[in-house]
């Protein structure tokens, strides 16, 4: 089983949308989790970490559930510039230098 | 401030040939790492350095080997170049545990 699993997408979504991904994993020793977002033939960038209580950053807001062992990403009033590829990354307690990077989910925002 | 430096940005490598591929930071970040990203997939660790003087390996060491005689620095060495290395090649950065990657733009290798 893969440690990190995303649904590939794309998620294909009109301007103004709102739209969500799942990130499932499977270490529950998982540790922190983060979101990052990668554009075509670009690096990776951060985009935002995510907390146990949740948080928010402008038009994005991302949850961790531990009892199911999934984060999430919502991004409301989607942008153009928004498609890219979303990035569901774990660490584990016990070994932090390894990141565990999800497929990515990729989403395109159609005018 | 430059973030993570990677050069060179491309290169194609004949099968057996040898190359290194450079990293720099100047944030003076402790932890270092090399991902390789083949298309549609994860990035894969390949080897991680927690200071100067300490490497280890990560998921994919075979094939390769870095150094990390400075701070600032984190090359890594491919050795005996095999097609099955073609892939983008990342180096990345943090300051600590609980901090996300600061990534370099990335090396995209073709071995042929």
């Amino acid at each position: 089983r893969k440690e990190v699993e995303q649904d590939p997408g794309p998620f294909n979504v009109p301007e103004g949308a709102t739209v969500a991904f799942n990130c499932t994993y499977s270490n529950s020793a998982s540790q922190s989790f983060f979101w990052y977002r990668q554009d075509c033939r670009k690096e990776p960038k951060l985009l935002m970490s995510v907390y146990s209580s949740g948080n928010e950053d402008g038009r994005f807001t991302a949850q961790l559930n531990r009892a199911s062992q999934y984060i999430s990403l919502l991004i409301r009033d989607s942008k153009l510039s928004d498609s890219a590829t979303y990035l569901c990354v774990v660490t584990h307690l016990y070994n932090f230098n390894k990141f565990y990077f999800g497929s990515g989910t990729k989403l395109n925002v159609k005018p | 401030n430059a973030g993570v430096t990677q050069t060179p940005k491309f290169r194609i490598l004949k099968i057996g040939q040898s190359m290194t591929l450079q990293c720099t930071q100047d944030m003076n970040h402790n932890y270092m790492y090399w991902y390789r990203q083949d298309p549609g997939m994860g990035l894969k660790l390949i080897y991680y350095s927690v200071g100067a003087g300490i490497t280890d390996k990560g998921e994919v060491p075979n094939g390769y080997n870095v150094s990390r005689s400075t701070t600032e620095d984190f090359p890594l060495r491919l050795e005996l170049a095999a097609p099955s290395q073609t892939s983008v090649y990342f180096c990345a950065s943090r300051s600590g545990e609980n901090y996300g990657y600061t990534f370099g733009s990335g090396t995209r290798l073709t071995v042929v």
